[in-house]
């Protein structure tokens, strides 16, 4: 089947402005995480959403981030007045609650960078 | 807190060589799961394997094989008769449990590359 999937790949913005990424999940996968891996560097958790529970912000750097998530399907993670530091790849990745449920598989992530 | 350390920054080895890739971590978890994942020059992450904490068998799959010693908190990574193809960042990470969901904790990653 179909594996998560994120848009756009790659996004170049200028300091200041909003920016909107999005994220896919594979069908019937609850739960969804946000990652960010800055260059050279290993991931870092941003955000997790479970079914209809209140989500897990507890890895967002500023207030300037912020993610939704509709119901058990897409998600959209928001970058507002972008700095040069938020320029990383954003991954998100979705796990079942069944079956091998540890496991959780990634997208192949936005490239992100701020001029 | 969890921790997860891959010491070797960077690895080089020549095609058909066997290459190991050590992770160690640190967590107060009495169960947790450990996950390997690859890291192409794509940059999608591929999963390779889980293992929980209650079982320390090794375990290989063709040319991949992993070694699991709660001991010495470690879970290292060997891949034989390396490959071109095998190039590629790897990660070693550690679920928590909790509030988080099995968030993942990501060591810093192992760049491995095999030269023809």
């Amino acid at each position: 089947g179909a594996g998560v999937s994120q848009s756009p790949s790659n996004k170049v913005t200028e300091k200041g402005k909003d920016v909107e990424l999005r994220c896919d999940p594979i069908s019937g996968h609850t739960a969804l995480y946000w990652y960010r891996q800055r260059l050279g560097q290993g991931l870092e958790f941003l955000i997790y959403f479970q079914g209809n529970s209140a989500p897990d912000k507890s890895g967002l750097p500023s207030d300037r981030f912020s993610a939704e998530r509709t119901g058990e399907s897409v998600s959209t993670l928001t970058i507002q007045r972008t700095q040069q530091e938020d320029s990383a790849v954003y991954l998100c990745a979705s796990r079942s609650t069944s079956g091998s449920r540890e496991t959780q598989y990634f997208g192949p992530g936005t490239r992100l960078l701020v001029l | 807190a969890q921790k997860v350390t891959q010491a070797q920054t960077e690895i080089s080895v020549v095609e058909k060589e066997d290459v190991t890739l050590d992770c160690v971590y640190e967590t107060r978890d009495t169960t947790y799961y450990l996950f390997w994942y690859k890291q192409p020059p794509s940059g999608e992450l591929v999963f390779l394997i889980r293992r929980n904490s209650f079982d320390e068998q090794n375990e290989i799959s063709g040319r991949y094989s992993w070694n699991f010693q709660k001991s010495t908190s470690s879970f290292n990574f060997t891949i034989t008769a390396s490959q071109v193809v095998d190039s590629a960042v790897y990660f070693c990470a550690l679920s928590e449990s909790g509030r988080s969901g099995s968030r993942l904790t990501f060591g810093e990653g192992t760049q491995l590359t095999v030269n023809p």
